[in-house]
């Protein structure tokens, strides 16, 4: 069983067009994360969500809204993308008592 | 200067070797440390947890944190090729929900039969 699912797993659009991708966990986890991984391998949080709740908002554009229906789901909305915003976007969450679990990625790719 | 320092590689080692792979860092309020290994087109996976100064012990894996100096190890022994993966350290200010992880930029390791 996969633990933390994301879609799709790769995403190629033009710039200017808007996109989603989507992240599932089936842990019970309280807490949910966006990562992006840049071309260096560097990981940054971008946000979290402690049971839908908004808890950690780095300095990202406000071209990216995430949002979270339930706390089992973390999505993320990216609008007016750009060329920088192609990276790795990982989901991930956590438990108080649990280190943190990353899905497989979206490898995001603007052109 | 990032809060985080990693040399990058890429490591190229034989089979069988120790490896070490380092990070220092800035931020004296970081008390939990990690190490993630992550394959390529896969999401990082946790191999080793530690709190404060020590340290731990996992099969071939050994992490050491030294507060002191702002510097944490992880020593691989006898290292195999499925060992090959970026590692990335990464640390934290407290485990509760809603901390952030600060992570290190990895480093490239390649176990060569």
């Amino acid at each position: 069983d996969t633990a933390v699912s994301q879609t799709p797993k790769y995403l190629v659009t033009q710039m200017g067009n808007d996109k989603s991708i989507k992240c599932e966990q089936n842990l019970g986890h309280d807490t949910m994360y966006w990562y992006k991984q840049d071309s260096k391998k560097f990981l940054k949080i971008m946000f979290s969500y402690n049971n839908k709740e908004l808890i950690i908002n780095e300095t990202v554009p406000n071209r990216f809204s995430p949002k979270s229906p339930d706390k089992a789901h973390l999505n993320l909305h990216i609008n007016s993308l750009e060329l920088g915003d192609s990276a790795v976007y990982f989901c991930a969450s956590r438990d108080v008592n649990s280190p943190l679990h990353f899905g497989n990625g979206t490898r995001l790719t603007v052109t | 200067q990032k809060e985080v320092e990693q040399d990058p590689g890429p490591l190229s080692v034989p089979e069988g070797a120790i490896v070490s792979l380092n990070c220092t860092y800035s931020n004296s309020a970081f008390q939990y440390f990690m190490w993630y290994r992550q394959y390529s087109r896969k999401g990082p996976e946790l191999l080793m947890y530690t709190y404060s100064s020590g340290n731990k012990e996992d099969g071939r894996f050994t992490a050491q944190v030294d507060k002191s100096s702002k510097y944490i190890s992880l020593f691989i022994r006898d290292s195999q090729p499925s060992d090959s993966a970026t590692y990335l350290c990464a640390m934290s200010f407290n485990t509760g929900g809603g901390n952030k992880l600060t992570f290190g930029t990895g480093t490239q390791l390649k176990v060569e039969l």
